[in-house]
């Protein structure tokens, strides 16, 4: 089983504060996503990313997958309320299911 | 229009009962999943099928058996519900399948399931 570990599993911070998340694994994936699952709703995917060491960004959010597409972060710049939720990362490997990880609860209060 | 939908959005039964979770997609995939989402927020992969055909059934016990009439539908029977069967149930589809791929999953809203 392709673990995935992500830290910090809660967060709380002030709208407007800058936060980081970690998705960590000893297994290589063939790509990795994250996704966002707001309250009462199913995930709903943000990025994937698939080149070691490539970084995506979208609107206030960069994803970056490690070199050796073992690891990613997500960081989010002026965190607003409307990022509340829990951050899910999902390692695609090249066979096999997809592995998703253990979540981020994220909090941004106003 | 809902991509993947899934009925009942809330179940709440007795211990010993039986039941279905039903879930469409309208979005023409070949591929849908059925996930396990416990109380700590993971999300664990149950089954997955592709055109109809069962190509991830993970370590789930025999009463949660799954059926796809056809590729637009992937319902879920319990058997002799147990308390720890509670959760939220959530189905996704795919284009394809995911593995060694870039495929977007899209979810449906959940079920939530109690059992007592």
């Amino acid at each position: 089983t392709q673990l995935l570990e992500q830290s910090p599993q809660f967060l709380s911070i002030q709208e407007g504060e800058n936060l980081t998340v970690y998705c960590n694994s000893s297994s290589v994936f063939s790509s990795l996503q994250w996704y966002r699952q707001e309250p009462g709703e199913g995930p709903v995917l943000l990025v994937t990313v698939v080149t070691g060491g490539e970084v995506k960004k979208l609107k206030r959010l960069t994803f970056q997958f490690g070199d050796a597409r073992k690891d990613s972060s997500l960081h989010i710049t002026a965190a607003q309320p409307g990022d509340t939720g829990l951050y899910l990362c999902a390692g695609v490997p090249n066979a096999g299911k997809s592995t998703f990880g253990d979540g981020t609860t994220l909090t941004v209060k106003p | 229009d809902t991509a993947v939908s899934q009925t009942p959005k809330y179940l709440v039964t007795q211990m010993g009962n039986d039941k279905s979770i039903k879930c469409e997609q309208n979005l023409g995939h070949d591929t849908m999943y059925w996930y396990k989402q416990d109380s700590k927020k993971f999300l664990k992969i149950m089954f997955s099928y592709n055109n109809k055909e069962l190509i991830i059934n993970e370590t789930v016990p025999n009463r949660f058996s799954p059926k796809s009439p056809d590729k637009a539908h992937l319902n879920l029977h319990i058997n002799s519900l147990e308390l720890g069967d509670s959760a939220v149930y959530f189905c996704a589809s795919s284009q394809a399948h995911l593995a060694g791929g870039q495929e977007t999953q899209y979810f449906g809203p959940g079920t939530r399931l109690l059992v007592l």
